[in-house]
């Protein structure tokens, strides 16, 4: 069974930082790219960044670019979501998914999510 | 990165069909054929529903299609049911290889 578990989440001030971690199980992590999606209280999805399966594409969305750095320890099955200079409105539940294999863009496992609060 | 345009609520009687659209604004998705759809019940995490504009995934009922007309996809739930009660993002693959979420539907089962 494919499983993603996310950790590291908490209640953080603006402008300080977080390491969002996510370990895969269940399928061979080193084939697949892993991306981060989040969620705020009540609200929709917002893709925010992906890492393909060798580290070799990076990529962010617009909201995050500068602030967020995504990375992995194949060897740990690890993703790792960097998210330095937190504002209110990175508040949201953070969501590790993987990507289906090849070419395809679904993203077919998600984890449970880590709550990431920012509030003075 | 504009986020596809979803409506905010549709609902239905059990047995009966729903269709959501999922329209997107700007060039940014190519020929949009990466859309796939998701299901998320509250306090859960989603579940893709639909891919590549309209298959299936196993095990997946097969109650729920997709389709596509130029700009518009479209997900339908046949035969509704309690259990589709939830809320449905669509989302596409974006030609700067990045992705966009749907503003999102809430589904409610009458």
């Amino acid at each position: 069974e494919v499983q993603l578990v996310e950790s590291g989440g908490g209640l953080v001030q603006p402008g300080r930082s977080l390491r969002l971690s996510c370990v895969g199980s269940g399928f061979i992590f080193d084939d697949y790219a892993i991306h981060w999606v989040r969620q705020p209280p009540g609200k929709g999805l917002e893709w925010v960044s992906g890492i393909s399966f060798n580290s070799g594409s990076k990529v962010y969305a617009d909201s995050v670019k500068g602030r967020f750095t995504i990375s992995r320890d194949n060897a740990k099955k690890s993703v790792f979501l960097q998210v330095n200079s937190l504002r209110p409105e990175d508040t949201a539940l953070y969501f590790c998914v993987k990507r289906g294999s090849g070419n395809y863009r679904y993203f077919d496992n998600w984890g449970q999510g880590t709550l990431v609060t920012v509030s003075s | 990165q504009s986020a596809l345009t979803q409506p905010a609520s549709v609902s239905g009687s059990p047995g009966q069909s729903l269709t959501i659209s999922c329209t997107a604004t700007s060039s940014d998705v190519g020929d949009y054929n990466y859309v796939s759809w998701y299901q998320q019940h509250p306090g859960k995490a989603p579940k893709l529903i639909i891919y590549d504009v309209s298959n299936r995934p196993s095990g997946v009922s097969n109650r729920f299609s997709g389709s596509k007309s130029g700009n518009t996809a479209s997900l339908t739930i046949s035969g509704l049911q309690a259990e589709d009660d939830a809320d449905y993002f669509c989302k596409s693959y974006t030609t700067s290889y990045t992705y966009v979420f749907g503003t999102g539907t809430k589904v409610t089962v009458l």
